[in-house]
Parts: structure tokens; C-alpha cells; sequence
């Protein structure tokens, strides 16, 4: 399968402790989002690679989030010091240099914090 | 900044029904329009898209959406719904010059056989 991966698919901490996701896009595509989808929601946008460059940021990624995508392929998304609030899924993205605007979604990773 | 609204947040529509999801945005510029399919267990998928020319798109499954400027809306449409389609449905917009996705609240579909 060549589509967008995410790692894990589930993950449970308690509050207080630090998680980290990780994001795998298609290959080749150079641009990377994340969202972050809550219980009856639509997903909304936290942040944007363009290679490694972390080019816009939403509101939404508090201090205790911080994304990275040190060589330009896969990504990882930290939480630190989790709140019962950071309970969601958080989605990844990809999109290609050539048709930037289809965005391509990985299955996502369900965070609960207990 | 840009907003959607999708109003019906749960349908049930019998199999070979016909249907129309409401979807209106809010943004002053150009803008591409999306709606995104997402069936149980199953990661979001691009339904159809909208960027320019005829208002009237057709995308996968027999889905269309027509797009009126004049009422910000892109409203997604299906002639006759099947049971396979029950689904959640997702407008998304973006602005022509950006790049992050603005998606509706959803709106879950069950078909009854």
C-alpha cells in the first residue's frame, strides 16, 4: 500500500504524560499537513511542511505541541504533558509538488487521555 | 479566515432515493471546494473537487456537486443513493492562495436497504 501511514493507530496515556505520533506520507509528496478531528467534528488544521520547512502553524498547536519532519519525508507530531482536552484523532496528510491541492489522508491516530 | 457549514448533521434516506447535501462556506476570495467521503473504519477519501470552469463537478461513485458563487455554496448531490453509500461527508474549503483545509462539521448518511 502506498498511501499515507500513521503510527500507532491507538495510543492511551494518562494526563501528564508526553506522546508522539509519527506520519509517513506518500512517497514523493513533499507537502505534509496534520489535523487534529474531534467527536462529531470535521478535522481542523493544526500545521504544514512544505519539505522540512514548517511553513504555517494553527492557533490550535499550543506550546505543547511540536511538529517536525527533519529530513523532508516522514513527520512526528509531540504532545507533551497531555490534557484529557488533547483526547482526539490526529490526522496526516500529503499532497504532491504537482497537484498541491489533493490532499491524500492517513488513517489517523485516536489519542485517548485518561 | 474561512468557515463551512454543512446543516444536516445525520440523514437516512432508503436505498434508490435521491439526495443533496447542504453545503455553504464563508470567505471573501477565490476558493477551491471539496467533499470527502469517509466510510466506517476507513481513512477520509477526496469524493470530488472544485477549482475552476464548469460549476457543475462530477466525482467518484456517481456523486456531483454544483458550485453557485452568488450563494457560497457547493452543494453535493447523488441521483440515487445505494446501502454502500452510508458514510460520513465532509465539505472542505481552502483558499486559492493557501493551503490548510477548512472542513465542515459532517454529516453522517446511513442508507436502508
Amino acid at each position: 500500500d502506498t498511501g499515507v501511514s500513521q503510527d500507532p493507530r491507538h495510543k492511551i496515556t494518562k494526563r501528564g504524560q508526553n506522546v508522539t505520533f509519527r506520519c509517513d506520507p506518500i512517497s514523493e509528496h513533499n507537502r505534509l499537513y496534520w489535523y487534529r478531528q474531534t467527536l462529531g467534528q470535521g478535522p481542523e488544521f493544526l500545521t504544514y511542511f512544505q519539505n522540512e520547512a514548517q511553513l504555517e502553524k494553527s492557533r490550535l498547536l499550543s506550546d505543547r505541541f511540536s511538529a517536525e519532519r527533519p529530513k523532508g519525508s516522514f513527520s512526528t507530531l509531540e504532545i507533551q504533558r497531555t490534557e484529557q482536552g488533547d483526547s482526539a484523532m490526529y490526522l496526516c496528510a500529503s499532497s504532491s509538488r504537482l497537484v498541491t491541492y489533493e490532499q491524500y489522508f492517513g488513517p489517523g491516530t485516536r489519542l485517548t487521555v485518561t | 479566515a474561512q468557515s463551512v457549514s454543512q446543516h444536516n448533521h445525520h440523514v437516512i434516506l432508503s436505498e434508490a432515493a435521491s439526495l443533496e447535501l447542504g453545503c455553504n462556506y464563508s470567505y471573501g476570495g477565490t476558493v477551491n471546494l471539496f467533499w470527502y467521503v469517509q466510510y466506517p473504519g476507513q481513512h477520509l477519501q477526496l469524493l470530488l473537487k472544485y477549482f475552476s470552469g464548469d460549476p457543475l463537478v462530477k466525482g467518484i461513485k456517481g456523486f456531483e456537486a454544483e458550485f453557485i458563487k452568488s450563494k457560497f455554496s457547493f452543494n453535493l448531490r447523488k441521483p440515487s443513493v445505494q446501502w454502500s453509500d452510508t458514510a460520513e461527508y465532509f465539505c472542505a474549503v481552502k483558499a486559492n492562495a493557501g493551503n490548510m483545509l477548512t472542513f465542515g462539521g459532517g454529516t453522517r448518511l446511513m442508507v436502508k436497504p
